[in-house]
């Protein structure tokens, strides 16, 4: 059974430090690994999309990374700002759409 | 404007009382979801639908059934409600249908049920 975990549960950092999100996943056989960012009464947000063959995307300060064998992922943010403070979570994804979810790293940066 | 959409925001209620949480998408997506928040913020999913058909059930009990009268919308009832009931339940949508390879999914803000 695929589970995924997320280190650390949560991380304070001061405002403009470059700061790595672990997430781990026990099955490699997956399809690809999602990062959500999940802000208080709205919902999630989709970040980044790794499918299985890649090994990184990047969106804007945003780099995501993926080791398919070693079972891990991380998300790498720069220059970090205040409005990045949010809980995030990664998820990977197996055969028809099923969706783990880590238990997620909740975020603060210190202005 | 908002992609996925659900309501109520906040359902508050009794034991035994049955009740429905509706999600809509304005994407035109083919699969839509709903997942279940517990109170560690663990996510996991309850139904996918594609195609007015159930693809996936999770182990989740009867009382729950997903009612999808088109494909932009995923209703979810609730029967008999308990206590273990209570958590923040989100809708998803995606664009592929489940033999593709899976796309990224579009959430809901979620709706937060409490049970008396």
């Amino acid at each position: 059974k695929q589970e995924v975990t997320q280190i650390p549960a949560a991380l304070s950092v001061p405002e403009g430090e470059n700061l790595v999100l672990n997430c781990s996943f026990t099955d490699s056989a997956i399809y690809n690994l999602q990062w959500f960012r999940q802000d208080p009464g709205k919902g999630l947000t989709s970040l980044l999309l790794i499918q299985s063959s890649q090994r990184e995307q990047t969106s804007g300060r945003l780099n995501a990374s993926l080791d398919k064998s070693s079972g891990r992922s991380t998300l790498y943010i720069a220059a970090s700002q205040p409005g990045d403070s949010a809980t995030y979570l990664c998820a990977v994804v197996t055969g028809a759409n099923n969706l783990f979810f880590g238990t997620g790293t909740r975020l603060t940066v210190i202005p | 404007d908002t992609a996925v959409s659900q309501t109520p925001k906040y359902l508050v209620t009794q034991m035994g009382n049955d009740k429905s949480i509706k999600c809509e998408q304005n994407l035109g997506h083919d699969t839509m979801y709903w997942y279940k928040q517990d109170s560690k913020k663990f996510l996991k999913i309850m139904f996918s639908y594609n195609n007015k058909e159930l693809i996936i059930n999770e182990t989740v009990p009867n009382r729950f059934s997903p009612k999808s009268p088109d494909k932009a919308h995923l209703n979810l009832h609730i029967n008999s409600l308990e206590l273990g009931d209570s958590a923040v339940y989100f809708c998803a949508s995606s664009q592929d249908p489940p033999a593709s390879q899976p796309d990224t999914q579009y959430f809901g803000p979620g709706t937060r049920l409490t049970v008396l």
